[in-house]
């Protein structure tokens, strides 16, 4: 079984503040995490994607990523919000028990001020 | 990044009648398709994962008579509501992934935002 947990269904920050978004999984084997953004009516793009080589995962858009076994999180980053990060972010998560299909957690919506 | 096209984007249809969903991946060989459906503010749910020339396989709940899932190129998946009612009424979306490990990424279509009156 497998699973994500976002912790926090929306989350606002001033614009410039630093973006951080939470990520716990769930997986009886090694897991492949995922974090994806979502604007308004449209499909889904990938930020970043976990793989084993590196536990600090860097994306598009100036987001980044921490695998942390230990603590069974891959929380999202990003040093500073900008006005056009306002989307929703899934993460999502994965294994070879699942057929690779992705397993995606509730979403947090994220919000940016001026 | 590969493209998936999805159509139509929109579509509103009588209690009753049947959608067709059309997922394309244009510029690779999707060897798996995957169907989610997302409810307003809410995540995606996997429906089915379909891989080519194969059956669909189906996620506990989903009604594989109802939700018809065709996959017979590597190229086109499509996704039939059949005798649709106001409780379908969704967003739908595919993802299509080419055969490789789990690194493998993959492409979400734009989605079908499905409305049944």
């Amino acid at each position: 079984a497998q699973s994500v947990t976002q912790l926090g269904s929306h989350v606002s920050v001033s614009e410039g503040a630093l973006v951080l978004l939470r990520c716990n999984y769930s997986s009886s084997v090694p897991p492949y995490l995922f974090w994806y953004v979502q604007y308004p009516n449209q499909g889904l793009q990938l930020l970043l994607k976990y793989t084993s080589a590196a536990t600090l995962v860097k994306g598009i858009n100036g987001f980044e990523a921490e695998f942390k076994k230990s603590e069974t999180s891959f929380h999202l980053t990003k040093p500073s919000a900008h006005m056009s990060d306002a989307a929703e972010y899934f993460c999502a998560v994965t294994n070879s028990n699942s057929g690779y299909a992705l397993n995606f957690g509730k979403g947090t919506s994220l919000l940016v001020t001026p | 990044g590969a493209v998936v096209s999805q159509h139509p984007s929109r579509v509103i249809c009588k209690s009753g009648t049947s959608v067709k969903i059309e997922c394309r991946s244009l510029d690779f060989q999707a060897t798996t398709m995957f169907w989610y459906r997302q409810f307003p503010k809410q995540s995606l749910m996997l429906m089915a994962t379909s891989n080519e020339g194969s059956k669909a396989t189906y996620e506990q709940g989903v009604e594989k008579d109802k939700f018809l899932i065709n996959h017979a190129s590597l190229t086109l998946s499509t996704l039939t509501v059949t005798s649709a009612h106001p409780e379908d009424s969704s967003f739908y979306i595919c993802s299509a992934r080419s055969h490789g490990g789990p690194y493998t990424e993959a492409f979400f279509g734009q989605g079908t935002r499905l409305t049944v009156v």
